[in-house]
């Protein structure tokens, strides 16, 4: 099955600093992809839709200044976590639809460990 | 707003046969899906099944769906410890998910 490539799988920063993750799918062109977070034992939270080419579509509640998302090409998709704070830690996981539509799969990357300190 | 609710835990024994249920809101999805997702991990893909079929099976998985009553569920047939994960279902074009089932598997 595709590949989506999420980078890096833990991170540790400063209180204040700023961290980007990247989300790659690796054989297929995704023109959508979305971002998640997830607290333990909890569900996955929609944060955003990401459209290659356009701006990203933020869920209620997320602060769009604070968690940037850039979808420059087909295949790349980035999450930056701007002046990060501790109550940012989390776990944050990234998904990629192929090609075909909204109701084609979607393939998830292996997650991002957050941790500010 | 779109919701989709399961219970929160299971726990079964090795060898016995697992249940997860799904309610959802939205039928406008032409696909449901299950996916399983290991501590630490990402989600992985189960299976899935087309709005117009009422059962699919796929080796040790069955997913049954009613649509009429907007319930979905996934069986595991002689579920194994390596099964314990949570589950989730979707069907949504954005993908949104519930709180998902804990299954545990105990020796």
């Amino acid at each position: 099955g595709a590949v989506v490539s999420q980078h890096p799988s833990w991170v540790i920063c400063k209180s204040g600093t700023s961290v980007k993750i990247e989300c790659r799918s690796l054989d297929f062109q995704a023109t959508t992809m979305f971002w998640y977070r997830q607290f333990p034992k909890q569900s996955l939270m929609l944060m955003a839709t990401s459209n290659e080419g356009s701006k990203a579509t933020y869920e209620q509640g997320v602060e769009k200044d604070k968690f940037l998302i850039n979808h420059a090409s087909l295949t790349l998709s980035t999450l930056t976590v701007t002046s990060a704070h501790p109550e940012d830690s989390s776990f944050y996981i990234c998904s990629a639809r192929d090609f075909g539509g909204v109701n084609t799969e979607a393939f998830f990357g292996q997650g991002t460990r957050l941790t500010v300190v | 707003g779109e919701d989709v609710e399961q219970s929160l835990f299971l726990s079964v024994r090795e060898g016995d046969s697992s249940v997860i249920n799904c309610t959802y809101t939205d039928s406008s999805s032409t696909y449901l899906y299950w996916y399983k997702q290991e501590p630490g991990a990402g989600l992985q893909l189960l299976t899935y099944i087309f709005s117009n079929m009422d059962m699919k099976q796929d080796q040790r998985l069955t997913v049954l769906l009613n649509k009429k009553d907007k319930h979905l569920s996934l069986r595991i047939a002689d579920t194994q410890t390596g099964d314990s994960a949570i589950y989730f279902c979707t069907g949504r074009g954005k993908l949104i998910f519930g709180q998902g089932t804990e299954l545990s598997v105990k020796p």
